[in-house]
């Protein structure tokens, strides 16, 4: 049973819109993640979130911005999208003690047309 | 700057076979390994967490052990099925809470 959970599962959406992609966890781990991952290739860190107010941008370069205003909940958002944009977004959480290691999402399949 | 690296990058094996997967790391100054499953299209799935004072893990038919000093780590399937097929993942986790993956060693078990 999934204790962070990422919706959509799909989304395919038009060049210009904004979207948001949405990531909860019920764990109440501090920190947060969000990787790009294109198919059959390694994964990209883009942001991360050590905690409330607490926003940083990861290894990959990314248009996209984030925020953290709750413990549970980590939105990744894109003011424009792009066909450049395309790709499978997964958001992950840890615990603050290193002790579970991290957990991942079912990840978010964004497809702009 | 970590570097993970994971062979072979494929692996066909029949179903029932033993197998292992390689992980290498380059800076031993880790605080745990963790291996991962991936199918096609999907989040990953946690398998194993190694601390770096642990040697081995094991969970059912899977053993994952880590020399820190020599940088290696090893996941062991035993009795493969073909339900094991799927992309396995190796990541370290080291300073500022930052993991780094290989690029992962895809393997399909043929029934």
């Amino acid at each position: 049973e999934a204790d962070i959970y990422q919706t959509p599962r799909y989304l395919v959406i038009g060049t210009g819109k904004k979207i948001t992609l949405e990531c909860s966890q019920t764990m109440g781990h501090d920190k947060m993640y969000w990787y790009q991952q294109d198919p059959g290739m390694e994964l990209h860190l883009i942001h991360y979130s050590y905690g409330v107010n607490s926003t940083e941008k990861g290894d990959l370069s990314s248009e996209s911005t984030v925020s953290r205003i709750r413990t549970e909940h980590f939105p990744l958002t894109l003011e424009s999208a792009r066909p450049s944009h395309t790709s499978q977004y997964l958001c992950a959480s840890s615990d603050a003690g290193r002790y579970y290691g991290y957990t991942f999402g079912s990840g978010t399949r964004l497809t702009v047309v | 700057k970590q570097e993970v690296t994971q062979i072979p990058a494929a692996l066909s094996v029949p179903e029932g076979e033993n197998l292992v997967l390689n992980c290498s790391f380059t800076d031993s100054a880790i605080y745990n390994l963790q291996w991962f499953r991936q199918d096609p299209g999907k989040g990953l799935t946690s398998l194993l967490l190694i601390q770096s004072s642990q040697r081995e893990q094991t969970s059912g038919r899977l053993n994952a052990s880590l020399d820190k000093s020599s940088g290696r780590s090893t996941l062991y399937i035993a009795a493969s099925q073909p339900g094991d097929s799927a992309t396995y993942l190796c990541a370290v986790e080291t300073s500022g809470s930052r993991l780094t993956f290989g690029e992962g060693t895809q393997l399909t078990v043929n029934p």
